[in-house]
């Protein structure tokens, strides 16, 4: 157990919809990121919060958004579902903001159809 | 981040140790090796990293090259639940400007044979 925890771990929804996935950090961790993880294209790394602000940013389309509470708790909003928005979400945390190990959560399966 | 190369699979005998390489000939030199494993579906679990010294945690051992172009990840004991697989990424470590993802590549299934 990483100590990251994620819900839901399973989401069914169809085109069109809008969902949105939890993450919790490990205690005292002020980074989250989030990663999706598809047959296609494999693990790639969409966003990343230090601290409630953006700090990095990958291969995350505009439909989808991120944010980051006050308790350090992270959402990922996905709009505008589409069938190749399947995949697993994965959350990690880390200490800093850079550099450190990142711990991942158990991830959110997402299938739309 | 520099680019790692990994064999695609590769079988090891249960109660065996496991050794699985990975080449990252163009690594600099505050690039970090980094070994992650996926086991199923499950999210990537952390093994461990090492800068240029072979490091050892209670799950695996890392050994580096002296000119740090390859690496070999070492589980000196592997059992069934071992098969997973495995990721070795290279990524600068702490620095001022960020490198804050992970490179995942494609990874070696490693498959324990009972």
């Amino acid at each position: 157990d990483s100590g990251v925890t994620q819900t839901p771990k399973h989401l069914i929804t169809a085109t069109g919809q809008r969902v949105t996935l939890r993450c919790s950090p490990r205690s005292g961790d002020l980074s989250v990121y989030w990663y999706q993880q598809s047959l296609d294209q494999g693990l790639q790394f969409l966003i990343q919060y230090y601290n409630g602000e953006e700090r990095a940013k990958g291969n995350i389309l505009e439909r989808f958004s991120a944010q980051q509470f006050p308790d350090l708790h992270s959402e990922l909003n996905l709009s505008s579902l589409e069938l190749g928005d399947s995949a697993l979400y994965f959350c990690a945390s880390s200490v800093g903001w850079t550099g450190e190990t990142q711990y991942f959560g158990p991830g959110t399966r997402l299938l739309v159809l | 981040d520099a680019k790692t190369t990994q064999p695609t699979s590769m079988d090891c005998a249960e109660g065996r140790a496991a050794n699985l390489p990975c080449n990252h000939s163009t690594i600099s030199g505050n690039e970090y090796v980094y070994w992650y494993r996926q086991i199923h579906s499950q999210g990537p679990q952390y093994i461990i990293h090492g800068l240029k010294n072979n490091e050892t945690n209670e799950m695996a051992s890392l050994i580096i090259t002296e000119d740090r172009k390859s690496s070999t990840l070492i589980l000196p004991h592997a059992t069934l639940r071992d098969t997973a697989v495995y990721y070795c990424i290279v990524r600068v470590g702490l620095s001022n400007f960020g490198n804050e993802k992970l490179t995942f590549g494609t990874g070696t299934r490693l498959t324990i044979i009972p």
